[in-house]
C-alpha cells in the first residue's frame, strides 16, 4: 500500500509556542490530505481537508487561524498549531488520498503514523 | 446522536474464541463502510471494507444491513495479536471523500 510519513512523531513544547507537523506521501501524489485529531479513548475527529494548491476546508468548530494548514505540493502538507496551549495536547494524524473526489467515488485514505503533541 | 456508534467494550476473550462487534450509523445516505484496526498509540489501519452482500477475509467476516443502518464484524479463532481497538468507519458520500469514525471497540484476547 501507499506510504505516508509524519514528522515529528512526538513533540513537547511550552504553552504559547507554535508547532509545525509535516505530512508526506512517499510513493504517490496526494491531491487531497486530511488532518485528524484524537483525544485519549475518543474517536478520530476530522479537523480539515486540504487539496493541493487551494485553501483548506475546516470542519465546524475548528479554528482556522489556530490550526494553519498548507498543502503546497502533491506530496507535502503541513499543520501548524499556533500559540499552543495544554488543551491542544493530542494525537494528530494525517491521511492522504490520490484522488480529489467530486463526491462520486470513495478513494482509500492512507494514514500517517501520527504525531503526539504535549503542551506544557 | 453520534454519527457512528459502537460499544466501547472492552471485550475480553480467550484465544480461539469467536467475537462479534456491532456498529450503527445515523446517515442513511452513507455509501461506503469500513472496519479499521488501531493499536495503542498508532495510526488506524484498514482491516476491510464492508459490502452489502457481506464479505469475508480469512477469519474476519463483515456484514452490512442498510435497512437497520447496522454494520458488524465477526472474528473467528481469535489470536493474541488480534488485541486492538476496532474502529467502525463510514464515508457519507454527500461529504465526498471524508471518513467518520466511531470511537472504537476494544478487544483483548488472552491466553
Amino acid at each position: 500500500g501507499a506510504v505516508v510519513s509524519q514528522h515529528p512523531s512526538w513533540v513537547i513544547c511550552k504553552s504559547g509556542t507554535s508547532v509545525k507537523i509535516e505530512c508526506r506521501s512517499l510513493d504517490f501524489q496526494a491531491t487531497t490530505m486530511f488532518w485528524y485529531r484524537q483525544f485519549p479513548k475518543k474517536s478520530l475527529m476530522l479537523m480539515a481537508t486540504s487539496n493541493e494548491g487551494s485553501k483548506a476546508t475546516y470542519e465546524q468548530g475548528v479554528e482556522k487561524d489556530k490550526f494553519l494548514i498548507n498543502h503546497a505540493s502533491l506530496t507535502l502538507s503541513t499543520l501548524t498549531v499556533t500559540s499552543a496551549h495544554p488543551e491542544d495536547s493530542s494525537f494528530y494524524i494525517c491521511s492522504a488520498s490520490d484522488f480529489a473526489t467530486s463526491g462520486t467515488l470513495y478513494n482509500e485514505q492512507f494514514f500517517g503514523p501520527g504525531t503526539r503533541l504535549t503542551v506544557l | 446522536r453520534k454519527e457512528v456508534e459502537q460499544d466501547p467494550g472492552p471485550f475480553n476473550v480467550p484465544e480461539g474464541a469467536t467475537v462479534a462487534f456491532n456498529c450503527t450509523y445515523s446517515n442513511s445516505a452513507s455509501q461506503s463502510f469500513f472496519w479499521y484496526r488501531q493499536d495503542c498509540r498508532k495510526e488506524p489501519k484498514l482491516l476491510m471494507s464492508v459490502y452489502s452482500s457481506g464479505n469475508e477475509d480469512g477469519r474476519f467476516t463483515a456484514q452490512l444491513n442498510r435497512a437497520s443502518q447496522y454494520i458488524s464484524l465477526l472474528i473467528r479463532d481469535s489470536k493474541l495479536s488480534d488485541s486492538a481497538t476496532y474502529l467502525c468507519v463510514v464515508n457519507p458520500m454527500e461529504y465526498g471523500n471524508k471518513l467518520v469514525f466511531g470511537a472504537g471497540t476494544i478487544l483483548r484476547v488472552k491466553s
